[in-house]
């Protein structure tokens, strides 16, 4: 089955500068490549998604990018605030057609 | 508003003792989906249903139950044969299998 790996487990920024998270999967036969970010005690919330037909996609501060070839996807936030705080994951959807959950980052931004 | 609601936000559970918590959506989804999330931890699959009257076992099915009697509720019983059930539940719902998935505000059991 897939198996899905996310870095780093933290990551801890200041304000204002930016955040990148990493992806790896295994299946190469998935083709929907989703970010969720998920505050305390709240259900995740999609907040950016690319298909294997593109290799990147924006929007506003957050783009997703898409390597195929070396099996990984990746989470870019600029500007950093104060409420990009939280914990996100990546779920790429295997060929089956269900999300395979990475175990999270937790991303925290510091005044 | 469109949108998951899962009730109730808090359950406490004794030994022993089945429960049962409730998940309904107004998007008109046919998919829905439930997961486990423990503490520090991503998302696992407990079952997910396509169709109306048709679930299938998800990663950890072991201890739980499901019902989709109508399209728009799929509730989760958590079982005393589940022998660690406190975790926070979510569930889910998509329009398409493949498509994007959205998620209700989570349950938060305990066993007391």
């Amino acid at each position: 089955g897939e198996n899905v790996e996310q870095h780093p487990s933290t990551l801890s920024v200041q304000e204002g500068d930016s955040a990148v998270i990493k992806c790896t999967y295994s299946d190469s036969a998935s083709n929907y490549f989703p970010w969720y970010k998920q505050e305390l005690g709240k259900g995740p919330q999609l907040i950016i998604d690319i298909r294997s037909n593109v290799g990147e996609k924006k929007d506003q501060r957050i783009a997703v990018t898409l390597n195929k070839t070396a099996k990984h996807f990746s989470l870019h936030i600029t500007e950093t605030q104060p409420e990009d705080s939280a914990v996100y994951f990546c779920a790429p959807m295997d060929s089956n057609y269900q999300l395979i959950w990475g175990a999270g980052t937790k991303l925290i931004i510091k005044p | 508003d469109g949108g998951i609601t899962q009730s109730p936000k808090y359950l406490f559970r004794k030994e022993g003792q089945n429960v049962t918590l409730s998940c309904e959506q107004n998007l008109n989804h046919d998919a829905m989906y439930w997961y486990r999330q423990d503490p520090g931890q991503g998302l696992r699959l407990i079952y997910y249903s396509q169709i109306v009257n048709d679930f299938q076992k998800g990663d950890i099915a072991e201890g739980y139950s499901v019902s989709r009697e109508k399209k728009e509720s799929f509730p989760l019983t958590v079982t005393s044969a589940q022998k660690n059930p406190t975790a926070f539940y979510l569930c889910a719902s998509s329009n398409l299998r493949g498509n994007t998935i959205y998620f209700g505000e989570g349950s938060w059991l305990t066993v007391v």
